[in-house]
């Protein structure tokens, strides 16, 4: 069936980096694009961005540039999403989601915690 | 930026009606899709494009969507409708989410 495993949860300190990855099955992973979102400890999901993955063109939206980096592997089906210079605000869950339908399926998610 | 905004809680008793409305400028004119969340689950898509259901949504599930306001309506609530529910929409090419309903169903 179709799904996205994302990896583990992360503990990290403030000013490193995270990388999360996101890897599809089921489908044809260039058909369609994905999105990442952050949800903060008991807010709504925020949209991210996506990346086109026939292309690998990323789009950022306002406030998730500089420090966040979407990357592919489509040899292996898989989305990245990089975090550099972690802070405390950063703590929440990601998650990946397929832009269909509009978003259709969606990942696992991964916890990120920043400690100072 | 465009803003959407939900009532923050609703309670309904089994068997009864909920209605989770989401408000935003001309919302209308978009499409508005909604999306369930229980505690520590990942968010799950149960209607888009208004009022479509995806495959495998029950039917107590509809969606309405006409001037400032889109609503998601459960019919014959049941106790596994309890969730937070979102509603999502497209502006000028940037995603919005609203700020969540809490159902309680009791």
């Amino acid at each position: 069936q179709v799904q996205l495993v994302q990896s583990g949860s992360e503990l990290k300190k403030s000013g490193a980096s995270v990388k999360v990855s996101c890897k599809a099955s089921g489908y044809t992973f260039t058909t369609y694009s994905i999105n990442w979102v952050r949800q903060a400890p008991g807010q709504r999901p925020e949209w991210m961005g996506w990346i086109n993955t026939n292309t690998g063109n990323p789009t950022y939206a306002q406030g998730f540039s500089g420090r966040f980096v979407f990357s592919l592997d489509t040899s292996v089906s898989t989305a990245y999403l990089q975090i550099s210079s972690l802070k405390a605000e950063d703590t929440a869950v990601y998650y990946c989601a397929r832009d269909h339908m509009p978003w259709d399926v969606w990942g696992t998610g991964t916890t990120v915690t920043v400690s100072s | 930026s465009y803003e959407l905004t939900q009532t923050p809680s609703v309670s309904v008793s089994p068997g009864q009606t909920a209605s989770i409305t989401c408000s935003g400028d001309r919302l209308g004119d978009k499409y508005a899709s909604w999306y369930q969340q229980k505690p520590g689950q990942s968010p799950v898509l149960v209607i888009y494009e208004d009022k479509k259901r995806p495959s495998g949504i029950p039917e107590r599930f509809s969606g309405s969507n006409s001037g400032n306001s889109a609503t998601l309506t459960i019919s014959g609530t049941q106790l596994m409708d309890e969730a937070d529910y979102y509603c999502q929409a497209y502006d000028r090419n940037t995603v919005v989410f609203g700020g969540g309903t809490k159902l309680t169903v009791l």
